[in-house]
């Protein structure tokens, strides 16, 4: 059962662009959003997270949007550039049980010059 | 560079074989977590561990198994090999919050297992 789902599958985006991924997720039991980012051969790594009682965090060029009654969140790339040219994923947690994390289905991010 | 360790990188062998793959955590870091990923599965989570003691369990197959040694490196365990277990395996640790949730987890680089 796909809990978080993510879109788009790719995206190509100019240099200096604004790069936009969407998850939404079904279960409201969820309390914590991280993005990771995963470049070619490498594991992913922490990007950016966000707690439900937030509605946007912001760190450098990136940001998460987050709507609790849509059961949405976002990510913005601003001012993409090619060295973000990499795999985005989405994921959530659940409170309690241990850590584990449920990913989305990633995106394939391109940023051309 | 993450802090966790994952040996071996690459490993090729073939059905019905057992493979060990090896995790060595974050240095302090108290959880291990395995996940698999697969292009048709994407990134699914398999086990995790809490000093020595398994924490949560995902949609790990019965033919696979693993554990948390007292220096806290993990071990995950492939018996029986199918041509469908082909996959990135991908360890992460995190410091262990025993109540769980929101911790940044490290994955390291991964093991690229090949069935063939």
């Amino acid at each position: 059962q796909q809990q978080v789902k993510q879109s788009p599958q790719s995206l190509i985006v100019q240099k200096g662009g604004i790069s936009i991924i969407n998850c939404a997720y079904e279960n409201t039991a969820f309390d914590y959003f991280p993005w990771y980012q995963q470049f070619p051969g490498k594991g992913p790594a922490l990007l950016i997270a966000i707690r439900p009682d937030v509605s946007e965090k912001k760190e450098g060029r990136f940001t998460i949007s987050f709507n609790k009654s849509a059961k949405q969140f976002s990510l913005h790339i601003m001012d993409s550039q090619p060295g973000d040219s990499a795999t985005y994923f989405c994921a959530a947690s659940i409170p309690g049980g241990g850590n584990k994390l449920t990913f989305g289905t990633g995106t394939q991010l391109k940023v051309e010059l | 560079d993450s802090g966790v360790t994952q040996t071996p990188k690459h490993l090729i062998t073939a059905t019905g074989q057992r493979v060990t793959l090896r995790c060595s955590p974050r240095s302090g870091d108290l959880s291990v977590y395995w996940y698999q990923q697969s292009l048709d599965q994407g990134l699914q989570f398999l086990i995790q561990y809490y000093n020595g003691e398994e924490r949560a369990k995902g949609n790990i197959l019965e033919r696979f198994s693993a554990q948390q040694f007292p220096d806290l490196h993990s071990e995950l365990n492939l018996s029986s090999l199918e041509l469908g277990d082909s996959a990135l395996y991908f360890c992460a640790s995190s410091v262990g919050n025993k109540g769980g949730g929101r911790e940044t987890q490290y994955f390291g680089p991964g093991t690229r297992l090949l069935v063939l």
